[in-house]
């Protein structure tokens, strides 16, 4: 089946701890996207990929790392989590930018 | 400066009416153009897009959309609402220029009976 898995699906993480959320494509999709939800605000793009080695910022990039090293993962690196990037994250992918984007199913991101 | 607006926040629709939602954007050429919706606790799911050729399209579980380039508008509709649509629906905007999905704050659906 063709999807985007995001992995973990919850979690609860103390203030300063590194962490990483894993995504991972099998659609061999050239463009990925990191997004972030928050209420009232929509998703907002925190960093995108388009093509192994390409990366650049979104609109919301600070605190926040990612690598592409492999077409298929696009991992999110928080190197030291802060209560204001509790939120609910999205990775997606898509092969062209008309065809629209695939989302995986969240993770949700609690930082106390 | 490149924006989406989705003037309403939150619907209440009767089940069986008819559904509009508005979708506005600010850009100088016609950009692509996505609706997406997202049931509770779930991901995103893509209804339908635009990107050029007819401006009346069709998508997934019933919807279609209208793309007015006079208005920059791409509002959604369904002639008749299911109690499953109850969600939250997001236009969403692709700028040429920045590798960018720009999207909207959404529009929570209710269905009343």
């Amino acid at each position: 089946e063709a999807q985007v898995t995001q992995n973990p699906r919850y979690l609860i993480t103390v203030t300063g701890k590194k962490l990483t959320v894993t995504c991972s494509q099998n659609m061999n999709h050239e463009y990925m996207s990191w997004y972030r939800q928050d209420p009232g605000l929509g998703l907002r793009q925190i960093y995108y990929s388009m093509n192994v080695e390409v990366t650049d910022k979104g609109d919301v990039p600070e605190g926040y790392k990612v690598s592409r090293k492999e077409k298929r993962n696009f991992p999110l690196i928080l190197e030291s989590p802060s209560p204001n990037q509790t939120s609910l994250y999205f990775c997606a992918s898509t092969q062209d930018r008309n065809y629209g984007y695939t989302f995986g199913s969240g993770t949700r991101l609690t930082v106390v | 400066a490149q924006s989406v607006t989705q003037p309403d926040i939150h619907i209440t629709v009767s089940e069986g009416a008819s559904l509009e939602l508005r979708c506005n954007y600010s850009y100088g050429a016609t950009p692509y153009l996505f609706w997406y919706v997202q049931s509770p606790g779930q991901g995103l799911q893509l209804l339908l897009k635009y990107f050029s050729g007819d401006t009346l399209v069709q998508g997934i579980k019933g919807f279609e959309a209208e793309f007015k380039r006079s208005q920059s508008s791409f509002n959604l509709r369904k002639p008749s609402v299911h109690w499953s649509d109850a969600a939250e629906y997001f236009c969403a905007v692709f700028f040429f220029g920045n590798e960018k999905l720009t999207f909207g704050t959404g529009t929570r659906l209710t269905i009343i009976p």
